[in-house]
């Protein structure tokens, strides 16, 4: 059973346009969310951040949406750019253990 | 270096074989993990050291799996009896105390193929 979804394997996008990657979980007792981008022939590389205790964290042109009665949190990317190009991993983790449950991942492509 | 290096970055192997993986993390930290990426799939925790603590081996699938840290830095993930649905790629992280606040680096993985 998997307790956090990415429902969308793909996703492109207009460079300059903004990207909306999406993310649901079931676990109920997570508190934590992260989002990890992934290059071809790389390890995954930490990109945002989220405690459930808010709802928003932003960072440049990065930003997470927390919505925790629905259970989504989605990452917005504006401008998006060709270097974003990348397979944008969720994770969720609760009551501060190691272990991080990963979704299957969205491969964003950013055309010029 | 500056960064975590896994070795060997593509390992084949025949099915019954035993493996051993290789992990150093960054200099200095003292929290290690291991995770796989199946094909289609999102990674899989399999377990995470801290310091001199016990590790959590919470998500290791099987008993043919063990992993150690040595001196605090260099771990080995070990595979017995290898079987064609552990084919996978094989990453470690490393962090500088471990906690979610704190970045967890990924090296490149090593791709096991089973055949």
């Amino acid at each position: 059973d998997q307790q956090v979804k990415q429902n969308s394997p793909s996703l492109s996008v207009q460079e300059g346009r903004i990207s909306i990657l999406n993310c649901d979980y079931t676990n109920s007792m997570f508190d934590y969310f992260l989002w990890y981008k992934k290059y071809p022939a790389e390890g995954p590389t930490f990109l945002i951040s989220i405690s459930s205790i808010k709802d928003k964290n932003e960072d440049g042109r990065f930003t997470v949406f927390l919505n925790k009665s629905a259970k989504h949190l989605s990452l917005h990317i504006v401008p998006s750019q060709p270097g974003d190009s990348a397979v944008y991993f969720c994770a969720a983790s609760q009551g501060g253990s190691e272990k991080l449950v990963f979704g299957k991942g969205t491969k964003l492509t950013v055309n010029p | 270096g500056a960064g975590v290096s896994q070795s060997p970055s593509n390992k084949v192997t025949e099915k019954g074989k035993d493996v051993e993986l290789r992990c150093d993390p960054i200099s200095g930290h003292t929290a290690l993990y291991w995770y796989r990426q199946s094909l289609g799939q999102g990674l899989e925790f399999l377990i995470y050291f801290q310091g001199n603590s016990a590790p959590d081996k919470s998500g290791l699938p099987s008993d043919r799996f063990s992993a150690e840290r040595t001196g605090g830095s260099v771990s080995t993930l070990t595979i017995q009896r290898t079987q064609q649905e552990d084919s996978a790629v094989y990453l470690c992280a490393s962090s500088l105390t471990g906690g979610l606040n704190t970045e967890a680096f990924f090296g490149q993985g090593t791709r096991l193929t089973v055949v």
